[in-house]
């Protein structure tokens, strides 16, 4: 079945920092990923759709110049969350639509802590 | 805009027994997919099953069915058997197609479902 390969799995980084999350479609071309947050307990919060060769579009509240999403090629697809704050710790997760187009596929996610 | 609501935040079955949860939408429009999502303590998003609204048959999956009402607007997963394993996080999804692009899923608040001796 369709795969998608997600990492860092976890990242600890320093205030201030930049922190890049790689998202790979393994088996089959993505036009689109998308991108999520989730806090603990709680469910996915979209932040942004990535489309291949295009520039990402951005749910409303999401800080475009805070998460730069890069969709450079059909298999993959960036997050880097930039100046990072300990408020942006956070559960990490995208996904792809399916080639059979039955569903999306998600990654396995990426805890990121700021300290 | 389209909406999910998941009422239940918890639920608890003991296993090899039936437990169902239960799912509204909220949409205007009359051709959409509906999923149910397990997440797992790992955290990896797991799809359970899907179904097309156009379609009058409930969509099952070996021990997981829907019971899917559109004009109430209900999508409700029926998990048989249950077992440890289906100790989880579940998420309802909406997603109504666009053509020509990938489009995006509306998730609910989800129901943390615990699986017992």
């Amino acid at each position: 079945g369709a795969v998608v390969s997600q990492h860092p799995s976890w990242v600890i980084c320093k205030s201030g920092t930049s922190v890049k999350i790689e998202c790979r479609s393994l088996d089959f071309q993505a036009t689109t990923m998308f991108w999520y947050r989730q806090f603990p307990k709680q469910s996915l919060m979209l932040m942004a759709t990535s489309n291949e060769g295009s520039k990402a579009t951005y749910e409303q509240g999401v800080e475009k110049d805070k998460f730069l999403i890069n969709h450079a090629s059909l298999t993959l697809s960036t997050l880097t969350v930039t100046s990072a704050h300990p408020e942006d710790s956070s559960f990490y997760i995208c996904s792809a639509r399916d080639r059979d187009n039955y569903g999306y596929t998600f990654g396995s996610g990426t805890r990121l802590t700021v300290v | 805009a389209q909406t999910v609501t998941q009422s239940q935040p918890e639920m608890s079955v003991q296993e090899a027994e039936t437990v169902t949860l239960s799912c509204t939408y909220d949409t205007s429009e009359n051709n959409y997919y509906l999923f149910w999502y397990k997440q797992p303590p790992s955290r990896q998003m797991i799809l359970v099953i899907r179904q097309e609204a156009y379609k009058q048959q409930n969509a099952t999956e070996n021990r997981f069915s829907v019971n899917f009402q559109k004009a109430a607007k209900s999508f409700s997963l029926k998990i048989s058997d249950s077992q440890l394993g289906d100790t989880a996080m579940y998420f309802c999804a909406f997603m109504m197609p666009i053509t020509g692009t990938a489009s995006k899923l509306t998730f609910g608040t989800g129901t943390r479902l615990q699986v017992t001796l």
